[in-house]
C-alpha cells in the first residue's frame, strides 16, 4: 500500500513549458506540503496545505501554483519552467502541524529536468 | 531565519563501529526534531523524532537531546553497510498550523564493510 504517491517519477521538458505534478496520500492526514531538494541535495518547503486551506507560502515564484481538490491530494502546476526549476519535487503529508503531528512522510519524489 | 546546522561530512565509519552524527539549531523555540535518513535517489525516511532532552533508543538508534545546547544528535550502534545515506537533521516549533520543518543540509555516512 502506498502511503504518499506522485506522478510522474520523472518530467523532462523545454524551458517555457507549462507542467503538473501530482500528490495523493491514503494515511488519513490532515497535511500536505511540496518541497523542492536541489541538486546540493538541500531540501526546502515550498508550501504546505491544512485541510485544502493554503498555510505556508514560502518564497516561491508565482509561476508554481499549487491546488489541493481535497485533504487527499495536494497537485503542483508550474508554468513557463525555467533551467533553475529542474529539481526533485517531494511531496510530503503529516497527520497537522506542530510538535509530533508534524511527523511528516514524503512521496518518492519527481525529478523535473528542464532543458 | 531559523537554521540548522549538521557538522560537515562526509562520514566514513568501520562496520559495527558507532556512527555519531550531530545538529545544532538556532531558533530557542524549536520543540520537535526529527531525524530522516535518505538513500540516493530515494525520498527521506522519519527514523527517530524526539521532543524532550535526553536520550530516546529505537533498535540500533539512539537521538539525544539538548535544548539549553541547542543540539540533537543521532548515534547509530553496530553501524552497517546498509546504514550507508545521507541523514537529515529537521526542527520545528509548534506555533500551530504554520509550523514547518526547517531541515539541515545533511550528512553523507559511509559505512566500510
Amino acid at each position: 500500500d502506498t502511503a504518499v504517491s506522485q506522478t510522474p517519477k520523472y518530467l523532462v521538458t523545454q524551458m517555457g513549458n507549462d507542467k503538473s505534478i501530482k500528490c495523493e496520500q491514503n494515511l488519513g492526514h490532515d497535511t500536505m506540503y511540496w518541497y523542492k531538494q536541489d541538486s546540493k541535495k538541500f531540501l526546502k518547503i515550498m508550501f504546505s496545505y491544512n485541510n485544502k486551506e493554503l498555510i505556508i507560502n514560502e518564497t516561491v515564484p508565482n509561476r508554481f501554483s499549487p491546488k489541493s481538490p481535497d485533504k487527499a491530494h495536494l497537485n503542483l502546476h508550474i508554468n513557463s519552467l525555467e533551467l533553475g526549476d529542474s529539481a526533485v519535487y517531494f511531496c510530503a503529508s503529516s497527520q497537522g502541524a506542530g510538535g509530533p503531528r508534524n511527523e511528516q512522510f514524503f512521496g518518492p519524489g519527481t525529478r523535473l529536468t528542464v532543458l | 531565519q531559523k537554521e540548522v546546522e549538521q557538522n560537515s561530512g562526509p562520514l566514513s565509519v568501520p562496520e559495527g563501529a558507532i556512527a555519531s552524527l550531530n545538529c545544532t539549531y538556532s531558533d530557542r523555540v524549536s520543540q520537535s526534531f526529527f531525524w530522516y535518513r535518505q538513500y540516493s535517489g530515494k525520498s527521506p525516511e522519519l527514523i527517530m523524532s524526539i521532543y524532550s532532552n535526553g536520550d530516546k533508543e529505537d533498535g540500533r538508534f539512539t537521538a539525544q537531546l539538548n535544548k539549553a545546547s541547542q543540539y540533537v544528535s543521532l548515534l547509530i550502534r553496530d553501524s552497517q553497510p546498509s546504514d550507508s545515506a545521507t541523514y537529515l537533521c529537521a526542527v520545528t516549533d509548534f506555533t500551530g498550523a504554520n509550523s514547518k520543518l526547517t531541515f539541515g543540509k545533511g550528512i553523507t555516512l559511509s559505512v566500510r564493510p
